[in-house]
């Protein structure tokens, strides 16, 4: 399997621009989580699904986020509109399911200048 | 919610040494520690796990030590090699982590010194 793939790797953009990150779970993986990470606030829980279906999304920071899970193979976390302190790496991990381990893809870098 | 505390934030130890980082929590409730290692431009990598049930777990090199009556785990390297050099993070979770998600700790930077 090829893991987590998240797209794309590196995103800039302006201010007030929507920006959209992808990811694709690892196949048989019935639960998805969006993280983000930066220097002064670590890796944070945005938003989790399980069986496409969010269940937590405490943790998305403002209503600027939104998260959807089309299907068991696509999940995207969108920005609109995007501002400079959405500056971060963006994380997607999948797992199947209760006591197992999380498998985190290579991230989105993003940049909003 | 779960609150994880980490420290060192930067640990230097000469290659051959041990390395040791620790970690508390607060919901009493959790019963999953996972320690991920985190490679330059690589997402979080788990190099090893605990539940509540057990109080130490060894893998090679690698251990781990859970006090749920402290609330507290520690991540222990022994015979330390370049290659270890990376940021660390511990987290914790209520349901092994793999359906309600991790609250991780802030990161401690290893560096292995030749």
């Amino acid at each position: 399997d090829a893991g987590v793939i998240q797209s794309p790797r590196h995103e800039v953009t302006e201010m007030g621009q929507e920006v959209t990150l992808r990811c694709k779970p690892i196949s048989g993986h019935n639960s998805l989580f969006w993280y983000r990470q930066t220097m002064m606030r670590g890796l944070e829980l945005l938003i989790y699904f399980n069986n496409n279906v969010p269940i937590d999304d405490s943790g998305m920071p403002e209503d600027r986020f939104s998260a959807k899970m089309p299907n068991a193979s696509f999940s995207t976390l969108k920005i609109q509109p995007s501002e400079p302190r959405d500056s971060a790496v963006y994380f997607c991990a999948s797992s199947t399911g209760r006591n197992t381990e999380a498998f985190f893809g290579q991230g989105t870098r993003l940049t909003v200048v | 919610g779960e609150n994880v505390e980490q420290h060192p934030s930067t640990l230097s130890v000469q290659e051959g040494d041990s390395a040791v980082i620790k970690c508390t929590y607060s919901d009493s409730a959790s019963n999953y520690f996972p320690w991920y290692k985190q490679e330059l431009g690589k997402g979080p990598q788990l190099i090893i796990d605990i539940r509540s049930n057990v109080g130490e777990k060894k893998d090679q090199r690698i251990a781990v030590t859970l006090n749920k009556t402290a609330k507290h785990f520690s991540l222990h390297i022994t015979e330390t090699q370049p290659e270890d050099s990376a940021v660390y993070f511990c987290a914790a979770s209520r349901s092994g982590g793999g359906a309600d998600g991790l609250t991780f700790g802030k990161g401690t930077h290893l560096i292995i010194q030749p």
